[in-house]
């Protein structure tokens, strides 16, 4: 069964600083990883997706790795502001996802 | 462009009574659609799938069973509600047979008084 970890679980930062945000997962057959990102009492919103050929996806601050050996991924957010405020939701699978419970990130101004 | 739809967007109910909940897909075919839930300091829980009208898989056993009647209509239905279905549901596409890159709805949040 597929398990899908994230650390830290929040994360609090000053605005203009780089961060890294973790996933870990259990199973390497995985189709494709997807980063979400989830304003409070929103839905989710499809940051970056890489497939299981791919190592790695860029869009605009946002760089998303992908170890599918280690079971690992990363999202690299460069120059944090304070609208990147939220939690942060990694996924794996491929038809259907399995989510981590998410990082709670907070960028002050 | 495709867009999604799920209402109401807020909902309060008593136990016992019953549920509907509706997501519609527009600008898309034959999507693969998604019901979860996500509970309060929970992760999200995926509940159905369908890859098409009438095909549904149910993923955890509950109180819950969900329809599909049109090719971009999903419905989450309950006959009686209990405490334990509180919570935030949302809804979400696929286009089969490509990345899976999946597509969330704004989100209904269910509160059983």
């Amino acid at each position: 069964k597929q398990e899908v970890t994230q650390i830290p679980a929040a994360l609090s930062v000053p605005e203009g600083e780089n961060l890294v945000l973790n996933c870990s997962f259990t199973d390497s057959a995985i189709y494709n990883l997807q980063w979400f990102r989830q304003d409070p009492g929103k839905g989710l919103t499809s940051l970056l997706l890489i497939q299981s050929s791919q190592r790695e996806q860029t869009s605009g601050r946002l760089n998303a790795s992908l170890d599918k050996s280690s079971g690992r991924s990363t999202l690299y957010i460069a120059a944090s502001q304070p609208g990147d405020s939220a939690t942060y939701l990694c996924a794996v699978g491929g038809n259907k996802l399995v989510f981590g419970a998410g990082t709670i990130l907070r960028v002050k101004s | 462009s495709q867009t999604i739809h799920q209402w109401p967007a807020t909902l309060v109910q008593p136990v016992g009574s019953p549920l509907s909940l509706e997501c519609t897909v527009e600008g898309t075919s034959n999507p693969n659609l998604y019901w979860y839930r996500q509970a309060a300091g929970r992760g999200l829980q995926l509940l159905f799938y369908s890859v098409g009208i009438g095909q549904i898989s149910s993923e955890v056993p509950q109180n819950l069973s969900a329809s599909r009647p049109q090719d971009r209509q999903f419905i989450l239905s309950s006959k009686k509600l209990l405490l334990s279905d509180s919570g935030f549901y949302l809804c979400a596409w696929t286009q089969g047979g490509t990345t899976y890159e999946q597509y969330f709805g704004p989100g209904t949040r269910l509160t059983v008084t």
